[in-house]
């Protein structure tokens, strides 16, 4: 069974300045796609980031990219230049190419300091 | 804008008594998806929709039932709920069942049980 693990429950970051959450996943296909989603307090989830693992290339989004590391089966998320609205918990998850059923990480409860 | 509208977003119920959350759409998606998300947890799928569909995970109890009478709105029903039942619940849609499709996830309903 695939399973997914963000070490890291809380950080804190000063404004303006850069972050890295750490998500490590177990799988034994080849084929799957991984995601941040972002839940700011009392708003819903939205999509961050996504990664297909048959591209060997990094993806990134303004401030978001990820260090994509198949063999060693991590994906950690980097925000450059910290903002006060990026003060949310971020989940890492796991999507399977044989099934739609996304597999959440706990959550690493990020807070952007002034 | 097009989005996924959960009704309503706080919700107190008795212990035993029945509860119905909503869920609506207007992103005319084929798949709509039901977690439990408890604090400072994960989201936990508890079944979606494709179509008319209905695909319920293994582990989701008999407590919990789900009716989609339309494309736009899917409802959770609770049939007797418990203390263990208090939680965020959210609901989430996608195009289709691709694994690269992303889910796009309304604000939640938060549960709780007297």
């Amino acid at each position: 069974a695939q399973t997914v693990t963000q070490s890291q429950p809380e950080m804190s970051v000063q404004e303006a300045e850069t972050v890295t959450l750490s998500c490590t996943y177990d799988t034994s296909e080849n084929n799957y796609y991984l995601f941040w989603y972002k839940q700011p307090p009392s708003r819903q989830m939205i999509l961050v980031i996504r990664q297909e693992a048959y591209k060997q290339q990094n993806a990134t989004e303004n401030r978001f990219s990820v260090n994509f590391q198949k063999a060693a089966k991590s994906f950690s998320l980097k925000i450059s230049d910290s903002q006060l609205g990026d003060t949310a918990m971020y989940f890492c998850a796991f999507k399977s190419g044989a099934t739609n059923k996304l597999i959440f990480g706990t959550g690493t409860l990020l807070a952007v300091q002034p | 804008d097009a989005m996924v509208i959960q009704n309503p977003r706080y919700q107190v119920t008795q212990f035993g008594k029945p509860v119905t959350l909503s869920c609506s759409q207007t992103l005319n998606h084929n798949v709509m998806y039901w977690y439990q998300q408890k604090s400072s947890q994960a989201p936990k799928l508890l079944f979606h929709y494709y179509d008319k569909d209905f695909n319920n995970e293994a582990d989701t109890p008999d407590n919990f039932q789900s009716r989609r009478p339309n494309t736009s709105f899917c409802f959770l029903d609770i049939r007797s709920p418990g203390l263990g039942d208090a939680a965020m619940y959210l609901c989430a849609t996608s195009r289709d069942r691709t694994s690269e499709g992303e889910q796009f996830f309304g604000p939640g309903t938060r549960l709780t049980v007297l």
